[in-house]
């Protein structure tokens, strides 16, 4: 049974530059969302899809957007990058309606260096 | 505004029980979770307490009070692979969709 896959696992960038990350949920999940999490603290809530639309978004810039596709995967896309974007970023799955009492499955994690 | 409070490192004995207190003030509430988080990797579910009182699930148990808006996470018969991030999570009334977080208590085992 797979669990979240993302992609890549690492990957290092200029300021100014641009990054897609990847997510795969969980077999039978159908919801994605998406979180940041600097060393050291916890994970803080970017933006959740499902059924293809953003449903919910936390206290990001536009410069993060994201997309959810037919299939349930989803990307992560971060415009203009600042040193601050530099994180781990996991993607987290669960089934429709929000949270059940198992919570979310989450990825291992794309590590965003920006230097 | 909403926080979560937990200590940011503990240490404890191969073998001991050590106990992680959170304490939350969140908009309204719809459940609290514990997460296991190991160095580099993603966080793994542990428990869920939507209700007062004890849930135990083996060598770990998960307490809430929701009049006092606290929780603490027991592990007992500590092991060295216990040693890792634990990570408390509530999730608001307002939102169904959003887990709120605290920074995580490193948790350290000596032999």
């Amino acid at each position: 049974d797979a669990g979240v896959t993302q992609s890549p696992t690492h990957l290092i960038k200029t300021r100014g530059q641009q990054v897609t990350l990847r997510c795969s949920p969980k077999s039978g999940h159908d919801t994605v969302s998406w979180y940041q999490q600097a060393l050291g603290q916890g994970p803080q809530f970017i933006f959740q899809y499902y059924e293809e639309e953003e449903r919910q978004r936390g206290n990001f810039p536009d410069r993060f957007s994201g997309h959810q596709f037919p299939n349930y995967s989803s990307e992560l896309n971060v415009n203009a990058l600042l040193l601050g974007d530099s994180a781990l970023y996991l993607c987290a799955s669960s089934e429709r309606a929000g949270l059940n009492n198992y919570g979310y499955t989450f990825g291992s994690g794309t590590r965003l260096t920006v230097v | 505004g909403q926080n979560i409070d937990q200590p940011t490192e503990m240490t404890a004995t191969e073998g001991a029980i050590v106990q992680i207190n959170c304490t939350y003030q969140t908009s309204g509430f719809n459940g609290l979770f514990w997460y296991q988080q190991h160095a580099g990797e993603a966080p793994t579910f542990l428990s869920y307490n939507v209700l007062d009182g004890l849930e135990e699930k083996g060598r770990f148990s998960s307490f809430l009070s929701r009049s006092k808006g606290y929780s603490y996470l027991l592990l007992k018969e500590l092991q060295m692979k216990d040693s890792a991030s634990y990570l408390c999570a509530v999730a608001p009334r307002d939102s169904n969709y959003q887990l709120i977080w605290g920074a995580g208590t490193k948790l350290i085992i000596k032999p």
